[in-house]
């Protein structure tokens, strides 16, 4: 059975404290694995696409990579503002559905 | 990146009335488009997956007369929640998939329906 799992469930940072967050899936084959921001009461906000081991992304403190069995969701020296929830997605081969992680919560303290 | 909207973004109705949530692609077509439900500090359940021109698809549990789905267009997606329950309030977010398989999934804004 296809599965995404995240861990952690939540993660507390001081500013500048960087850290990472951990995509685990199980998929049959993979079309793609997508990384988003949610912030309280909104949609989230998609941030990267990866479609191939050792594929990494960029963006501003965000750093996205990825292996045959899991992503990582670098964060370095993050800001308060950075505090959302991080939800993972596959898409797999064969099917319309994209498998979505339950997330984690960042909190980043001043 | 691509936008897409969500329209009200926050509606309050009387229990047995019927709402409806429009969600559109703005600069994209979207082949596919999903609608999810959201109960606070829990991840997206997804409700149902429409393609342009045919029937949704419902997860198990969904009731297909209670959440009608219309995705009559490559830029436009309907859901009526018909005769509202209380139990119904949630947060509904809808996303939309271009034509290409890989491509990626993008959000609307969500709808808080508060149903009284």
């Amino acid at each position: 059975e296809d599965q995404v799992t995240q861990s952690p469930e939540a993660l507390r940072l001081q500013e500048g404290e960087s850290s990472s967050l951990n995509c685990s899936y199980t998929v049959s084959g993979l079309r793609g694995l997508f990384w988003y921001r949610q912030d309280p009461g909104k949609g989230p906000e998609f941030l990267f696409t990866l479609y191939s081991a050792g594929e990494e992304k960029e963006k501003e403190r965000l750093k996205a990579t990825l292996t045959k069995k899991e992503s990582f969701l670098h964060i370095t020296a993050p800001k308060p503002e950075d505090s959302a929830t991080y939800l993972c997605a596959v898409h797999p081969t064969g099917g319309f559905k994209t498998i979505f992680g339950a997330g984690t919560r960042l909190f980043v303290k001043a | 990146g691509a936008v897409v909207s969500q329209h009200p973004s926050r509606v309050i109705c009387k229990s047995g009335t019927s709402v409806k949530i429009e969600c559109r692609s703005l600069d994209f077509q979207a082949t596919t488009m999903f609608w999810y439900r959201q109960f606070p500090k829990q991840s997206l359940m997804l409700m149902a997956t429409s393609n342009e021109g045919s029937k949704a698809t419902y997860e198990q549990g969904v009731e297909k007369d209670k959440f009608l789905i219309n995705h009559a267009s490559l830029t436009l997606s309907t859901l009526t929640v018909t005769s509202a329950h209380p139990e119904d309030s949630s947060f509904y977010i809808c996303s939309a998939r271009g034509t290409r398989a890989t491509d990626t999934q993008y959000f609307g804004p969500g709808t808080r329906l508060t149903v009284l």
